[in-house]
Formats: structure tokens, C-alpha cells, sequence
């Protein structure tokens, strides 16, 4: 079935560190939701990438949408210990939502 | 505004009984998604209510699944015969469905955790 995957599973870095996670599909991705879940918390909704190529950015955050829209990326510049969670990216096709395992950020003071 | 609401918090029950889980989505979102979550994992999706028909249930793992929406704002999710396999975190989520993006921005409730002994 379809599938999304994240690399890597966790990463740790120091505070101020540059931080990226990807996310890739072995099949054409309708577009791309990015959440993030604080320990203990829920998914907070992101961003949405619906355009090939399309990049956006939050603040620190920078988000890419590959041009055979197969692959995504999320990177975080000069982590903040506030940064510390798991970012999923999500394929949302129709209305069926596929998640990726997420990337579990720690970031260490 | 109130966001997703989801009782019980956390839900324990013995091997084989029947549970239910209740959804309160924000007012006016017209979509509605269930998950669950296992420890480590992303949201796996169960089901997707349009309303309140259930437009995509193919994530539900079997048939002791079933969800409900019946008035297209409050849903419950019913597991029937529970098993151990069956603990996890179940979420909920409702959006606005939008012309325009970004599609389908979800926003989750707090979850229940169901314990199965």
C-alpha cells in the first residue's frame, strides 16, 4: 500500500544546530501536510506543500516540496530547545491521510 | 474558539469487552478523521466522515471497528471483542473542507489512550 517515509528516525543536536528531517513516497505525493507533536502533546498542523517544487518558510523553518513531488523536506535552522518533538510529514490525497513515522528531535542545551 | 474535544482521556478495559470513544469536532468543520497511534509511530489513519457519511473507512483493521457521526458533528468510535493488540493512543481530527489551500488542515484533539488488559 502507500507508504511515506521518514529519515531519520530521531536525530539529536545541539541548541543552535542545523536540523533536517525528508520524507519520501515511492509513488507521486498529492501534496504534503507537516505537523509537529510536542512529548505528551497532539499534531499541530504546519504547513501544506502542493506545488512541485514549491518552498516555504516559517521563521526558522524552511519547507520543500521536490519537483517530482516525491520526496519533502522540513530543515530548522539554529535549533532552539523549544524545536524538541516529532515533525511528520503527511501525504493527504483525497482525504485519506498517510503519515510518515516522524523524526524525533532532541535538542540539547 | 473550543477546539477537538475527545473522552475519555484514557480508557482501561479487560481483554474481549466493548468500548467507545467519543469525538467532539470544532463547530463548523464539516470533515472528521480518526487515527490511532502507537508509540513511536505516526497517526495511522482509521477512518474519514464527510458529514455524516463515512467516506473513506479503509484504514479500520477489521470488522470489529465501527465509527460513527450521525448527526455530521459529534463521532464515536466503537471496538468491539477489544484485544491487548488493540492499546494505543486513538486521535481525532476535524478540518474545514477548502477550496482553496491549504486543503484540509487538520486540527487534532488530545487523543484517549486505551489500555487493553
Amino acid at each position: 500500500g502507500q507508504q511515506v517515509m521518514q529519515i531519520p528516525q530521531y536525530q539529536h543536536v545541539q541548541e543552535g544546530e542545523d536540523f533536517t528531517t525528508y520524507c519520501n513516497s515511492s509513488t507521486t505525493l498529492s501534496n504534503i501536510q507537516w505537523y509537529k507533536q510536542r512529548p505528551g502533546g497532539h499534531p499541530v498542523f504546519l504547513i501544506q506543500l502542493v506545488k512541485s517544487g514549491e518552498v516555504k518558510k516559517q521563521k526558522r523553518l524552511t519547507f520543500q516540496f521536490g519537483e517530482a513531488k516525491k520526496n519533502s523536506s522540513l530543515h530548522i535552522t539554529a535549533t532552539q530547545t523549544t524545536d524538541v518533538g516529532t515533525y511528520f510529514c503527511a501525504d493527504t490525497g483525497g482525504f485519506k491521510t498517510i503519515f510518515g513515522a516522524g523524526t524525533r528531535l532532541f535538542v540539547k542545551a | 474558539g473550543a477546539g477537538v474535544s475527545q473522552t475519555p482521556s484514557n480508557k482501561v478495559t479487560e481483554k474481549g469487552k466493548y468500548v467507545e470513544l467519543r469525538c467532539d469536532p470544532i463547530s463548523g468543520h464539516t470533515a472528521l478523521y480518526w487515527y490511532r497511534q502507537s508509540l513511536g509511530q505516526g497517526p495511522e489513519f482509521l477512518i474519514y466522515f464527510q458529514g455524516t457519511g463515512a467516506a473513506d473507512d479503509s484504514g479500520l483493521p477489521n470488522d470489529r471497528f465501527f465509527a460513527v457521526r450521525p448527526e455530521g458533528s459529534v463521532s464515536t468510535l466503537k471496538i468491539q471483542r477489544t484485544e491487548r493488540g488493540d492499546s494505543a493512543v486513538y486521535l481525532c481530527a476535524s478540518s474545514l473542507v477548502a477550496s482553496s489551500p491549504p486543503y484540509n488542515e487538520q486540527f487534532f484533539g488530545p487523543g484517549t489512550r486505551l489500555t487493553v488488559l
